[in-house]
């Protein structure tokens, strides 16, 4: 499968830890999102990166959220001293360079904070 | 602001029966609009876009500048349509995010 995959699919923890998701892109793919979706919501817009630099950042993520994307292929997202409110699934997508490309979504990994 | 608004949370049809899913947004310029769908079970897909003007899955929908709105329609629904849909924008330039609507889940009955 060439498609946006994330890891893990599943994450349970208890509050006040840290945990760590990956994403790993379309081969090729320059950009790259995160999202994150809670329920009875659409998608909402956390981070983008275009190859290794973080260009912009949503007032969502708080400095409890940390992103990176080191060598502008995989990323990872780490959330520290996690709170119950933090539960959601988390999305990545990617996309080429080139304006208006369409974004291609990973499968998410969901969260829950206990 | 950017907004999507999807005044639907839930639509429920017979199968045959002409479908449309309303999608209202708010944003100081020219926005990309577009449509995903989420099966039961899989990722978010993009259905269509309006740049690209095409139907997929028997699917249009049209800009409308004038009433901000982007309806996704068609003629006849099929069982397997049910899902989650999503309308979403995006601007030009820039990191060309997509802010997303709450989503309506359409059900198509036999």
């Amino acid at each position: 499968d060439t498609g946006v995959s994330q890891n893990p699919r599943h994450k349970i923890t208890k509050r006040g830890q840290n945990v760590t998701f990956r994403c790993d892109p379309i081969s090729e793919h320059n950009r790259l999102y995160w999202y994150r979706q809670t329920l009875g919501q659409g998608p909402e817009f956390l981070t983008y990166f275009q190859n290794e630099a973080q260009l912009e950042k949503s007032r969502l993520l708080s400095d409890r959220f940390s992103a990176e994307r080191p060598k502008g292929s995989f990323s990872t997202l780490e959330i520290q001293r996690t709170e119950q409110g933090d539960s959601a699934m988390y999305l990545c997508a990617s996309s080429l360079r080139a304006s208006q490309e369409t974004q291609y979504f990973g499968p998410g990994t969901r969260l829950l904070v206990l | 602001a950017q907004r999507v608004t999807q005044p639907e949370k839930l639509l429920s049809v017979f199968k045959g029966a002409p479908v449309e899913l309303k999608c209202n947004y708010s944003y100081s310029g020219s926005p990309e609009l577009f449509w995903y769908v989420q099966y039961s079970r899989q990722r978010l897909q993009l259905l269509l876009r309006h740049i690209s003007r095409e139907s997929i899955k028997g699917f249009t929908a049209d800009l409308n500048k004038g009433e901000t709105s982007f309806h996704l329609k068609k003629p006849f629904a099929q069982e397997e349509d049910s899902a989650m849909y999503y309308c979403a924008l995006s601007g030009q330039g820039g990191s060309e995010k997509l802010v997303f609507g709450k989503g309506t889940k359409l059900t198509v009955n036999p």
